[in-house]
C-alpha cells in the first residue's frame, strides 16, 4: 500500500481562485509531513512542513496546510492562486525511524488566466 | 550559499557507455541523497549517505549503479553500462539534519540512446 497518497494527479484552476491539493498518509510513515514544489525544469523546494505543534502550518508563497490526525490528511491550500503557482506539488512524509522521505506521486497544478 | 550543485545538467549517451553524475552538497550538510525521477515511477530514492557513509542503498536498481562520497563536498553516481531505461532526471539533495528538510539540486537530465 502506498504510504503517501495524493488524490489528484492534475488540478486546473483559474487565476485568483482558491485551490486545495489533497494528501493522505498511512500509518507506515511518521507524522513528520511536508509539501515540496517543483517548477518546470527545476529541483524540488520545500513549501512547508509539519513536525509538531499547531496543526495549521503556513509556508512560502501564501500556501498553508492543515494536519488532521483523525483523517490522516495533510491538505495544501491557497486562497488565491497566481499564474506563477503553476508547478508540480509533492506531499511527503518521513519514513518512521529514518531520514528517508516518502513522496506521493505529485499533483500538477495549472493556473489558467 | 550556492545551493546544491549538480553536473552535468544534461547528458546524452549511447547504450553501453559509462555515465558519471556529480553532486556538491551544501557546505555543512551531513546527509546526501540521490533520487531518480521518471514519468512512470515518479520520484525514487536511490541511496543516501550520512557523514560520507552509505546508509541505505536499497533503492539502487541493480549492480550497474554505484555511488560514492569520497569527502563531505562531493558525491558521484555512476551507471555502467548504461541502458535506455536509465533515461530520467537524477537529483541530488542534501540535508543538515534528520527532520526531512532537504535541499535539491537542479538535476541532471540523462538520455540514453
Amino acid at each position: 500500500a502506498q504510504s503517501v497518497t495524493q488524490l489528484d494527479s492534475q488540478v486546473p484552476v483559474f487565476e485568483e481562485a482558491p485551490v486545495e491539493l489533497r494528501c493522505n498518509y498511512s500509518s507506515s510513515v511518521s507524522v513528520y509531513l511536508f509539501w515540496y514544489v517543483q517548477y518546470p525544469n527545476q529541483g524540488l523546494q520545500l513549501l512547508l512542513k509539519y513536525l509538531s505543534g499547531s496543526t495549521l502550518v503556513k509556508g512560502i508563497n501564501g500556501f498553508e496546510a492543515e494536519f488532521n490526525k483523525s483523517q490522516t490528511s495533510f491538505h495544501l491550500r491557497k486562497p488565491s492562486v497566481h499564474i506563477s503557482d503553476t508547478a508540480e506539488y509533492f506531499c511527503a512524509a518521513l519514513q518512521g525511524g529514518s531520514e528517508k522521505l516518502v513522496f506521493g506521486k505529485g499533483t500538477k497544478l495549472t493556473v489558467n488566466p | 550559499d550556492a545551493g546544491v550543485i549538480q553536473s552535468p545538467r544534461h547528458e546524452v549517451t549511447e547504450m553501453g557507455q559509462e555515465v558519471t553524475l556529480r553532486c556538491k552538497p551544501i557546505s555543512g550538510h551531513d546527509y546526501l541523497f540521490w533520487y531518480r525521477q521518471t514519468m512512470m515511477r515518479g520520484l525514487e530514492l536511490l541511496i543516501y549517505f550520512n557523514n560520507n557513509v552509505p546508509i541505505d542503498d536499497s533503492g539502487m536498481p541493480e549492480d550497474r549503479f554505484s555511488a560514492k562520497m569520497p569527502n563531505a563536498s562531493f558525491s558521484t553516481l555512476k551507471i555502467q553500462p548504461s541502458e535506455p531505461r536509465d533515461s530520467a532526471v537524477y537529483f541530488c539533495a542534501s540535508s543538515l539534519n534528520r527532520d526531512g528538510t532537504q535541499y535539491f539540486g537542479p538535476g541532471t537530465r540523462l538520455l540514453v540512446l
